[in-house]
């Protein structure tokens, strides 16, 4: 199975900020890389697909890049709404598995 | 607009059986893979089970392999997830998600979980 390893596992920023979250894969997975995100008590949303397409409706300041094994999510200015959990996935070959999560807080 | 809605969740006894449902609307379902995530309570997402559009195949994670059995009724715009041999560490939401395209492609929509408690 492919491990997906997330970092940081929590993430303290403010309003405005720029952050980067990264995530690894244990072996080259392409592009086949979507990244979540995920408020308390609700259901994941899909961000980012093929490891740097943006779904539809989803603000600009998400991006996605990377390819092979190394992936990073950067939100050019962090907005209040941003803050939650987020989880990548790869999608390159079955088992499914997701990266262990990223919280991001309010500093 | 792709509505998604999971029902069938509640109280099972270990070794138990529960039967989980995900009624679609708002797309082509027979055009698309569906998928079951779960996440035990505090935990991360785990993904359970995938299904073809036409059901023809099937994948399941490790750990509900000969346990679970993902199946759909396209006519019904409906996705299931028959559970068995329950166990404690099952407990947890479970998501029924849309896929992007076929087998290979991420969660596009997803729908709000049904809670799978187990528990003697």
């Amino acid at each position: 199975d492919i491990q997906m390893t997330q970092s940081p596992s929590t993430l303290s920023a403010s309003v405005g900020d720029r952050v980067t979250v990264t995530c690894r894969a244990s072996q080259s997975i392409s592009s086949w890389l979507a990244w979540y995100q995920q408020k308390p008590g609700k259901a994941p949303k899909c961000l980012i697909y093929q490891a740097s397409i943006l779904e539809s409706g989803v603000p600009s300041r998400f991006s996605g890049s990377g390819s092979g094994t190394e992936f990073t999510l950067t939100i050019s200015s962090l907005q209040p709404d941003d803050f939650a959990t987020y989880y990548c996935q790869q999608y390159e070959s079955y088992p499914y598995t997701f990266g262990q999560g990223t919280k991001l807080e309010i500093k | 607009e792709v509505q998604l809605l999971e029902s069938g969740g509640g109280l099972a006894q270990p070794g138990g059986s529960l039967r989980l449902s995900c009624a679609a609307s708002g797309f082509t379902f027979s055009s698309y893979a569906m998928s079951w995530v779960r996440q035990a309570p505090g935990k991360g997402l785990e993904w359970v089970s995938a299904i073809s559009g036409s059901g023809g195949s099937t994948y399941s994670a490790d750990s509900v392999k000969g346990r679970f059995t993902i199946s759909r009724d396209n006519p019904k715009n409906t996705l299931s997830l028959q559970m068995s041999s329950l166990r404690v560490e099952d407990t947890a939401v479970y998501y029924c998600a849309k896929m992007r395209g076929g087998l290979s492609g991420a969660d596009d929509y997803w729908g709000q979980g049904t809670l799978v408690i187990v528990s003697s």
